[in-house]
């Protein structure tokens, strides 16, 4: 079955850390990967997307993203994080096809120590 | 502001009532997708309609149907409204480039069933 697991539910770092949050897929093929914030009250933003090419995209707001064909994986990283990053954080995968719902993972609360 | 419109912003109603949800896709965008956001369920598909026409058809009750009009603008409607339906409704459109599309995220509307 396809699925995406965000393995942390809930992650604190302190202010001006570095951050990695972590994504694993499961997927009949390799797909095209995104990763989404969502501040509370408000909606999902694009943070970056994986379509092809450089296995690591650059996205808004300083995060970066690698894909890992062998692991699965798509983690999220951001070298100093700042208090508004505070939000919570989706993974998620679309087939190589255009029409595909999303598949998104359980999501990643980011908590910013100061 | 991704260019994804949604109202109402949050919905009380009761059980068994009806409710309507509207979205307005970005400009030009022919794709128009539904997703349900709850605590128990986290972000599940519901339905997508592209240039009028249903394409896909997630985990979607019954109860619910949606529509996609001439001018592009989706509405979702919700009824015999029980408890459980209680939940953050999103909308997406879409652009594509090429094969290659990237799902555009509306604030949501906020259901709560009394």
């Amino acid at each position: 079955a396809q699925s995406v697991t965000q393995p942390d539910i809930h992650i604190t770092v302190s202010e001006g850390a570095s951050l990695e949050l972590r994504c694993n897929y499961s997927y009949g093929a390799t797909p095209y990967l995104f990763w989404y914030v969502q501040s509370p009250g408000q909606g999902l933003q694009l943070l970056l997307k994986y379509f092809s090419g450089d296995t690591l995209v650059q996205g808004i707001k300083g995060f970066e993203a690698e894909f890992k064909r062998s692991q699965s994986s798509f983690n999220l990283r951001k070298p100093s994080v700042h208090w508004s990053d505070a939000a919570e954080y989706f993974c998620a995968v679309g087939a190589r096809q255009a029409g595909t719902a999303l598949i998104f993972g359980k999501g990643t609360t980011l908590s910013v120590s100061s | 502001d991704s260019g994804v419109t949604q109202t109402p912003k949050h919905l009380i109603t009761a059980t068994g009532q009806r409710v309507t949800l509207r979205c307005s896709p970005r400009s030009g965008d022919l794709s128009v997708y539904w997703y349900q956001q709850s605590l128990d369920q986290g972000l599940q598909f519901l339905i997508q309609y592209y240039n009028g026409e249903e394409r896909a058809k997630g985990n979607i009750l019954e109860r619910f149907s949606a529509q996609q009009f001439p001018d592009l603008h989706s509405e979702l409607n919700l009824s015999s409204l029980e408890l459980g339906d209680s939940a953050l409704y999103f909308c997406a459109s879409s652009v594509m480039q090429g094969a290659q599309e990237t799902q555009y995220f509306g604030p949501g509307t906020r259901l709560l069933v009394l």
